[in-house]
């Protein structure tokens, strides 16, 4: 099936940092998410985002679908940003993975004020 | 506008002991699913169900079953519970299956 991976694995800024948080995946894709997992275990959802950039707010995202990765800027950073982000995919070819939503392994953010 | 509601929040079962945890949206969603969280391992899919009527297996099956009772409901059950299935499990509906995908707040359950 698909291979999604993200990095770094943890990141920790200070309040007003700026980061980037990558997203590579193994196969063609029809669908890319970014969530936010809060502190509380609450999945939201960031952007829907299989190819160009989209804004909003502080955070922005770009897929690359040719060369299959995702980049989730996260601008002045605040520590209500903290949490996991998870990227996933939903791969448009056939095999295991067609069909469903396949999660990276997250990266873990902290914002220290 | 509640989107996804599971149940319960929180259980702890003893080894051998059966459960069922209850989700239903109301979105008027047609796919459903079933994912377990593991630290470390991001979110992995148990089962899921791409219209009424229908279930398939998604990546780590072994012990669970499901049910879809109708379009709102989806559950899953815990036949005979194992410490390995100590997780937090994430109900989630979406309206094509490609995109759009809501969570519920999630089931943590720890098998004892």
């Amino acid at each position: 099936g698909i291979q999604v991976e993200q990095s770094p694995p943890d990141l920790i800024l200070q309040e007003g940092a700026n980061s980037t948080l990558r997203c590579n995946f193994s196969d063609s894709v029809n669908n890319l998410q970014w969530f936010h997992q809060n502190p509380w275990g609450q999945l939201i959802n960031l952007f829907y985002i299989p190819s160009g950039t989209k804004q909003n707010g502080r955070l922005s995202a770009t897929t690359v679908a040719t060369e299959r990765y995702s980049l989730l800027y996260i601008s002045s950073s605040q520590t209500t940003d903290s949490g996991v982000y998870f990227c996933a995919v939903f791969a448009n070819a056939g095999g295991t993975s067609y069909g469903k939503l396949t999660f990276g392994q997250g990266t873990i953010l902290t914002v220290h004020p | 506008n509640a989107g996804v509601t599971q149940t319960p929040k929180f259980q702890v079962l003893k080894t051998g002991q059966s459960m069922t945890l209850q989700c239903a949206q109301d979105m008027n969603h047609n796919s459903m699913y079933w994912y377990r969280q593991d630290p470390g391992m991001g979110l992995r899919l148990i089962y899921y169900s791409a219209s009424e009527g229908t279930t398939d297996k998604g990546e780590v099956p072994n012990g669970y079953n499901v049910s879809r009772l109708n379009k709102r409901e989806f559950s899953l059950r815990l036949e005979s519970a194992a410490p390995s299935q100590t997780s937090v499990y994430f109900c989630a509906s979406s309206l094509t299956g490609d995109q759009g995908y809501t969570f519920g707040s999630g089931t943590r359950l720890t098998v004892v």
